[in-house]
């Protein structure tokens, strides 16, 4: 199936920094989305993208849909501890249904 | 409930043992997905209910995994004579209506399962 490929891998971090992940794909998406799992739960959902090009915010995070539609990022602004936790992207695509496919996750660490 | 509930948060099951893992949806949520989520690893697809009927388990790894919604709400996943590489986390979500792009749904806290 569709791979995604996140980087990096893992951060670790002060807090008050700025924070960048990114996802690629060598398919051509027309929805990405970010979720963050904490850990002990279920994905949550950050940001959801629709159109190449787009930039949405949501509250100190801020993602972009690549105008490839290959690729999508993700910000954290001035990080603070409860960031903590794996961010995945994710598209839903090829059913009906909405069927996910995740990357393979980040993990960030903010130390106080 | 409030949101998906899953039971028993954790399971310990012996190599060779069969497990059941529950999901109680949303009320009234009409999709509801499984999902494996290996240790590392993001969440991958397990199968896709839409009220009772079971419209893609083409991600069940095996034909020991099987999942039910007999009435349209709670789910079962049951995996027979478990092995070590089914040692994973299991979720379940579930969504109001017909997802398209997969924004609707929401999560459980998942099932770790742990086979030794």
């Amino acid at each position: 199936g569709q791979q995604l490929n996140q980087s990096p891998q893992s951060m670790f971090i002060q807090e008050g920094e700025d924070v960048s992940m990114n996802c690629t794909s060598s398919s051509i998406f027309n929805t990405w989305l970010w979720y963050k799992q904490d850990p002990g739960e279920g994905p949550v959902l950050l940001i959801a993208l629709y159109k190449a090009g787009e930039l949405t915010s949501n509250g100190r995070l801020t993602a972009q849909f690549g105008i490839t539609r290959k690729d999508s990022f993700l910000n954290i602004s001035a990080s603070i501890p409860s960031d903590v936790g794996i961010y995945f992207c994710a598209y839903a695509g090829g059913t009906s249904y909405g069927k996910l496919t995740f990357g393979q996750g980040t993990i960030l660490t903010v130390h106080p | 409930g409030a949101g998906v509930s899953q039971s028993p948060r954790y399971k310990v099951a012996k190599r060779g043992q069969d497990v059941a893992l529950r999901c109680d949806p949303i009320s009234g949520h009409v999709s509801l997905f499984w999902y494996q989520q290996a240790l590392g690893q993001g969440p991958e697809f397990l199968t896709y209910f839409q009220n009772e009927a079971q419209l893609d388990k083409s991600g069940l790894p095996s034909d020991r995994f099987f999942a039910e919604r007999p009435e349209g709400s709670v789910s079962t996943l049951k995996i027979q004579r478990t092995q070590q590489e089914d040692s994973a986390v299991y979720l379940c979500a579930s969504s109001l209506g017909l997802p398209v792009t997969g924004t609707e749904a929401f999560f459980g806290q998942g099932t770790r399962l742990t086979v030794v």
